[in-house]
């Protein structure tokens, strides 16, 4: 396990198309983040999933967002109808939530929406 | 709203200056903070977990201290090398909440 990934790395997208990113966590990692960041700003909670249930969702994520991980592993954020205001980067991260784990992030997805 | 604040937001140093940043917390409901590294184009590296007041935690030539009564924490680095360039995120921890994170110190150091 080479740890985090996230599939595209940078997405250039039309405002008002659809967008879709994809976090594969860390393998033995039950809980699964997702933040989004913008220029100058630290990562924002977007959403986190204790396997596949999603167990909280912040007030940021519009109901254009939404974001599924099905059997538990891996996570999908979709974005529709996106907005210029959505260029950032959207990092996911994971974490096992046995003690005082710190969370591992992936590379990220930068999104630009023209 | 949690609020996690870091100063100062960006930092630029000569190579072998010795240099010191600022993450504020809430100071109640404490559980956990965190310090990450994050270098341009790569994912955010955590550097440390600290838990109880007066930790005091060490890597190398960065170190990092806490103080929950008052909400801070102090990150440290010696002898700041090119390398160190990085923007330095903290993030605090609740009792049942997720990672709030600050906007980050990003730190330069010339050669």
């Amino acid at each position: 396990d080479t740890g985090v990934s996230q599939d595209p790395r940078h997405k250039i997208t039309k405002r008002g198309q659809n967008v879709t990113f994809r976090c594969d966590p860390i393998s033995e990692h039950n809980r699964l983040y997702w933040y989004r960041q913008t220029l100058g700003q630290g990562p924002e909670f977007l959403t986190y999933f204790q396997n596949e249930a999603q167990l909280e969702k912040s007030r940021l994520l519009s109901d254009r967002f939404s974001a599924e991980r099905p059997k538990g592993s891996f996570s999908t954020l979709e974005i529709q109808r996106t907005e210029q205001g959505d260029s950032a980067m959207y990092l996911c991260a994971s974490s096992n939530e046995q003690g005082l784990t710190e969370a591992f992030f992936g590379q990220g997805t930068r999104l630009t929406v023209v | 709203i949690l609020n996690v604040e870091q100063s100062p937001q960006s930092l630029h140093v000569q190579e072998g200056d010795s240099t010191n940043f600022t993450c504020s917390f809430p100071s109640s409901n404490f559980y956990a903070l965190h310090w990450y590294r994050w270098e341009t184009a790569k994912s955010p590296e955590a550097l440390f977990v600290m838990t109880l007041n007066g930790d005091e935690k060490k890597k190398g030539r960065i170190s990092a201290t806490l103080n929950t009564k008052e909400g801070y924490s102090y990150l440290y680095i010696k002898g700041s090398q090119p390398e160190d360039s990085a923007t330095y995120l903290c993030a605090f921890r609740g009792y049942g909440q997720n990672f709030v994170f600050g906007p980050g110190t990003r730190l330069s150091v010339l050669p």
